[in-house]
């Protein structure tokens, strides 16, 4: 079967660094992103990685490595709005999106 | 539009009674997705729309549950007989290109919240 596992939740300081680990085993690969859901909101896009290594995009950066079927997402200079879901997502063989459960970010001044 | 609009943001309906949902997607986009999600879950794939193709509806979980998109634009997903394991919130998606050509950038509606008394 397909799944993808992250932690549940997590907590950190307001300024300080967190990473957000995500395993996964899926019939093909053709990405794996990551989206950040405030509490009743839509899912926005974060990130996409579909090669191994790590991709910067300002205070976010997602690490990838396919021989062991995981991704990180590290989050610096931790600000209160970044209190949030992050949802692990990937493309399967079909190209169909198979998500994670989501980590709920608490963020503590 | 400028972004992905969804009605109802809420609907509370009897068990039994019928619903349809309303998106519409951003314009010139050719995907679009609809997603179930419980809540504390992610997103569960029910169906997929290329234009007004549904290339693939293998998460529809019953055939109570019928999706459509007639002019590959605005799409409808409906829902007969509600039953109370139908409560969630119903996400739409839409991407610029098609799902083969997708680098992911899925653009969501903020849901139709339904529960199901």
């Amino acid at each position: 079967g397909q799944n993808i596992d992250q932690p549940t939740e997590m907590t950190a300081t307001e300024g300080a660094i967190v990473q957000i680990n995500c395993t996964y085993q899926t019939s093909g690969f053709n990405g794996l992103f990551w989206y950040q859901q405030h509490a009743g909101e839509a899912p926005t896009f974060l990130s996409y990685n579909v090669l191994d290594g790590l991709e910067e995009k300002g205070r976010f950066s997602s690490f990838l490595s396919r021989s062991k079927g995981y991704s990180y997402l590290l989050l610096k200079e931790l600000q209160m709005k970044d209190s949030a879901s992050y949802l692990c997502a990937v493309s399967d063989s079909n190209y169909q999106l198979i998500w994670g459960a989501g980590t709920k970010l608490i963020i503590k001044p | 539009g400028a972004g992905v609009s969804q009605s109802p943001r809420y609907k509370v309906a009897k068990r039994g009674q019928d619903v349809a949902l309303r998106c519409d997607p951003i314009s010139g986009h050719v995907s679009l997705f609809w997603y179930q999600q419980a809540l504390g879950q992610g997103p569960e794939f029910l169906t997929y729309f290329q234009n007004e193709a549904q290339l693939d509806k293998s998460g529809l979980p019953s055939d109570r549950f019928f999706a459509e998109r007639p002019e590959g634009s605005v799409s409808t997903l409906k829902i007969q007989r509600t039953q109370q394991e139908d409560s969630a919130v119903y996400l739409c998606a839409s991407s610029l290109a098609p799902a083969g050509a997708n680098t992911g950038e899925l653009f969501f509606g903020e849901g139709s919240r339904l529960t199901v008394l």
